[in-house]
């Protein structure tokens, strides 16, 4: 079965670095996502990203943050100096449409813990 | 902002019980989906609801959507072991590109 593809499954890193979040979403998906969940507390989304641009995005979704699709098959999550409250666990989705009624299949995530 | 609040948060019943749990919200939604997630692990799709009423069953879980499409519960029977997990439900709405909202999960323990 198809699946989404996260990595690295842990990162550690220091405050103030910036940190690179890899996702390999399913091929014949056009829609793209991420999300966070800080433990304990809900999946929240961050960003939505179609046809090579930010579709929709949250308001955690600051200026520390920004999305990419460097080539046909990766897309990555930058956050350029982290925060301690930055460590969650970030879930990459991906969907075959717009709408989401086919669902959305989530990566296992990568747990970041800012130190 | 819309919010999905679910209910019991956390639910701990014997092997072969029914249970139900809730999903709820003020908001109306074009579609609804039930999400199981195991810990260190991203949520994996139970199914989606579209319609208003609707009634879907996946072997022994039973999900339904209310006729305003604002509230949706999940009914097991026969509960096992293997059921024990975080449910999630999240809705999303058409237009743009659908983020997807999610409630914070009801946390199901099942007692061989």
């Amino acid at each position: 079965e198809p699946e989404v593809t996260q990595t690295p499954s842990h990162q550690v890193t220091q405050m103030g670095q910036e940190v690179i979040l890899r996702c390999v979403p399913i091929s014949n998906h056009l829609y793209f996502y991420w999300y966070r969940q800080i433990l304990g507390q809900k999946v929240e989304f961050l960003v939505s990203f179609y046809n090579n641009e930010i579709s929709e995005k949250s308001e955690i979704f600051d200026d520390q943050f920004s999305v990419e699709r460097p080539d046909g098959s990766n897309f990555t999550l930058k956050i350029r100096s982290t925060k301690l409250e930055d460590s969650a666990m970030y879930f990459c989705a991906s969907s075959e449409q717009a709408s989401g009624l086919g669902g959305y299949t989530f990566g296992s995530g990568t747990r970041l813990t800012v130190v | 902002t819309q919010l999905l609040e679910q209910s019991p948060q956390f639910l701990s019943i014997q092997e072969g019980e029914n249970l139900t749990v809730y999903c709820n919200s003020s908001s109306v939604f074009s579609s609804l989906q039930w999400y199981r997630q195991e810990p260190g692990e991203g949520p994996v799709l139970l199914v989606t609801v579209v319609t208003g009423g609707e009634v879907k069953k996946l072997k022994r879980l039973t999900f339904q959507f209310g006729d305003a499409r604002k509230d949706s519960s999940l009914h097991i029977t026969a509960a096992q072991p293997g059921d024990t997990g975080l449910y999630l439900c999240a809705g999303s709405n058409s237009g743009g590109y659908q983020k997807v909202t999610f409630g914070i999960g009801t946390k199901l323990q099942v007692i061989p």
